[in-house]
């Protein structure tokens, strides 16, 4: 149980074009999600959290008109990359606890690269 | 600062059993430890987690010492699939900061 899915799991664009990622849980519902950004031989670094109903509150750091979070529902989340520069390429992954205390569950990612 | 401290990277033999260490000498009474694993191009895999006490699943033993400053996640018999990057986390009910992490390379 506790299934997080992320799509696309890898997406190319071109420079100035908008790209949404999608993640969905899929067997529980998930009042907040974590965004998460990772660069080659890097960490993981929490870009946003996106709480369902309500805006999202971003790390410092991340532009929160580049990178917009909506959380409609319980079960899903979306990011979009607005205007996608090279420099946005990277590896993209969401996450959620089923319930606030629970470990969070991660998706598989979505590779971005923007040409 | 609420990272943890982790080695860069640690060897093991295959079937012997794997030792990591983590520090997280500021840790608060209400954080947890998560213990989670990487593998290439994939998302975190959850592994286990503590508060004070010593844990145990099907996948590994999480020791943490008494004063709470450190702690040590064992996979009993280390298989070649266990190379991963191994992060230590300090979580209460909110965000989950990423240090580093340890990458585990089980030889042969």
């Amino acid at each position: 149980g506790a299934v997080v899915s992320q799509h696309p799991s890898w997406v190319i664009c071109k420079s100035g074009t908008s790209v949404k990622i999608e993640c969905r849980s899929l067997d529980f519902q998930a009042t907040t999600m974590f965004w998460y950004r990772q660069f080659p031989k890097q960490s993981l670094m929490l870009m946003a959290t996106s709480n369902e109903g309500s805006k999202a509150t971003y790390e410092q750091g991340v532009e929160k008109d580049k990178f917009l979070i909506n959380h409609a529902s319980l079960t899903l989340s979306t990011l979009t990359v607005t205007s996608a520069h090279p420099e946005d390429s990277s590896f993209y992954i969401c996450s959620a606890p089923p319930t606030p205390n629970s470990p969070l569950h991660f998706g598989n990612g979505t590779r971005l690269t923007v040409t | 600062d609420a990272k943890t401290t982790q080695p860069t990277s640690m060897d093991c033999a295959e079937g012997r059993a794997a030792n990591l260490p983590c520090n997280h000498s500021t840790i608060s009474g209400n954080e947890y430890v998560y213990w989670y694993r990487q593998i290439h191009s994939q998302g975190p895999q959850y592994i286990i987690h503590g508060l004070k006490n010593n844990e145990t699943n099907e996948m590994a033993s999480l020791i943490i010492t008494e004063d709470r400053k450190s702690s040590t996640l064992i996979l009993p018999h280390a298989t070649l699939r266990d190379t991963a990057v191994y992060y230590c986390i300090r979580r209460s009910a909110g965000k989950s900061t990423f240090g580093d992490g340890t990458t585990l390379t089980v030889k042969p």
